[in-house]
This record gives C-alpha cells, sequence and structure tokens, in this order.
C-alpha cells in the first residue's frame, strides 16, 4: 500500500516562530487532508488539499502532487498551535481509504 | 448531527468481554470509516462501509473484530473476546464519498481500556 511519511517527527517552538511540516507519499493521490489532533485526541480538519495552496490565517499548506509531497506551514506560532499534525492520503486506484502518516508533533513554549 | 458522534468516550471492560462502540456520522454522509490509534502512532483503518455494505475489512486485525451499519447512517464496531492489546483509542469518521467529495470528518473517539 501508499507509503507516508511527515517531517519532523518532533517539533518545540517559542512562541512566535514559524514552522513548516512536510508530507511525503509514495504514490498517486486522489485526496490529501491536513489534521491537528488536540490534546484531548479530537482531529480537527485543517484543509483538504490534494494540490495547490490554500491558506486559513496563519496556516497554509500546498500540495505538489505530481512531486508527492504537501507542505503545512504555521506562522507566528502561538501555544495553542500544540498537538500532533497528521497527513492523511487517498491513494489513486480506487480504495478510497485515508491513509495516515505517523505525524509531527509539536509543542509551542510562551 | 453536526458532527461525528462517537458513545462511549470511555469504555473500561475486562480481559474476555465483549464490547460494542458506537458511531453516529453526519447526517447524509454514505462513506463512514473505522480507525484504531494506539499511543504515539497515526491512526490506523480497520473497516470501510459505503452505504450498508462494508467496501472493505481489510484492516480488521482478526476475527474478534466486526463491524456492522444496517441502516447505512449509524455504525457499531464489535469486539469479541477482548484482550490488552485491543486497548486504544477507536476512531470513526465519515464523508460524502460516493457523491464527488471526499473530505473526512472525524467524532472524538471512543477511548477502551481493557484490563
Amino acid at each position: 500500500g501508499i507509503q507516508v511519511e511527515q517531517s519532523p517527527p518532533d517539533l518545540i517552538l517559542q512562541e512566535g516562530a514559524n514552522s513548516t511540516l512536510r508530507c511525503n507519499f509514495s504514490d498517486s493521490v486522489n485526496n490529501l487532508q491536513w489534521f491537528h489532533q488536540n490534546p484531548w485526541g479530537q482531529l480537527i480538519n485543517l484543509f483538504y488539499i490534494p494540490s495547490g495552496t490554500k491558506q486559513n490565517g496563519r496556516l497554509s499548506a500546498t500540495t505538489v502532487a505530481t512531486e508527492r509531497y504537501s507542505l503545512l506551514y504555521i506562522s507566528s506560532s502561538q501555544t495553542t498551535d500544540s498537538g500532533v499534525y497528521f497527513c492523511a492520503v487517498e491513494p489513486r486506484g480506487g480504495s478510497y481509504i485515508p491513509t495516515f502518516g505517523r505525524g509531527t508533533s509539536l509543542i509551542v513554549h510562551p | 448531527g453536526a458532527g461525528v458522534s462517537q458513545t462511549p468516550s470511555n469504555k473500561v471492560t475486562e480481559k474476555g468481554k465483549y464490547v460494542e462502540l458506537r458511531c453516529d456520522p453526519i447526517s447524509g454522509h454514505t462513506a463512514l470509516y473505522w480507525y484504531r490509534q494506539s499511543l504515539g502512532q497515526g491512526p490506523e483503518f480497520l473497516i470501510y462501509f459505503q452505504g450498508t455494505g462494508a467496501a472493505d475489512d481489510s484492516g480488521l486485525p482478526n476475527d474478534r473484530f466486526f463491524a456492522v451499519r444496517p441502516e447505512g447512517s449509524v455504525s457499531t464496531l464489535k469486539i469479541q473476546r477482548t484482550e490488552r492489546g485491543d486497548s486504544a483509542v477507536y476512531l470513526c469518521a465519515s464523508s460524502l464519498r460516493g457523491q464527488g467529495m471526499t473530505e473526512a470528518f472525524f467524532g472524538q473517539g471512543t477511548r477502551l481500556t481493557v484490563v
């Protein structure tokens, strides 16, 4: 099956710093989503981005499907950004099943 | 409902017992997924329903696990003869798969602890 690799696995920032999280995938995809898992375990949808660039406030994401990667940018980080960020891809070819990476654990210190 | 709802939020059971976990998807969503998440890991796929039928159950770890969705809405994940290794957070997601939109939305999960 498709392989999804996220980097870095862990990230520690000072409040106000910027960061870039990366998601690489091994095969063509129909869809890609970024999620933030908060300390209570809830997966919160950030972006649904099979290709192109989207922005939502301090967050933005870019997917380059032809090169099989996606980037999540966090600017002016806040303590509430802490948690685990997951990338999930839906492989092309009809499996219709979002496959997750292992996530990037982010801690933002005040 | 407004979002995906899972009950119970927490379940503690003794080894060997039977448990049922319930998922109520977003109204109108035809696709429903069950995942399992262990500490420090990403969610792992268990089973996918399109309507009432299990379109893909390749992620179920063994025959102690079973899931149903009899009316194409609410789904129940059933675990027989629970083992301590079944302890994890069980997540449910739904989407409008089959209607051109595949963004998945997750419930808050059920934390299962087998003692």
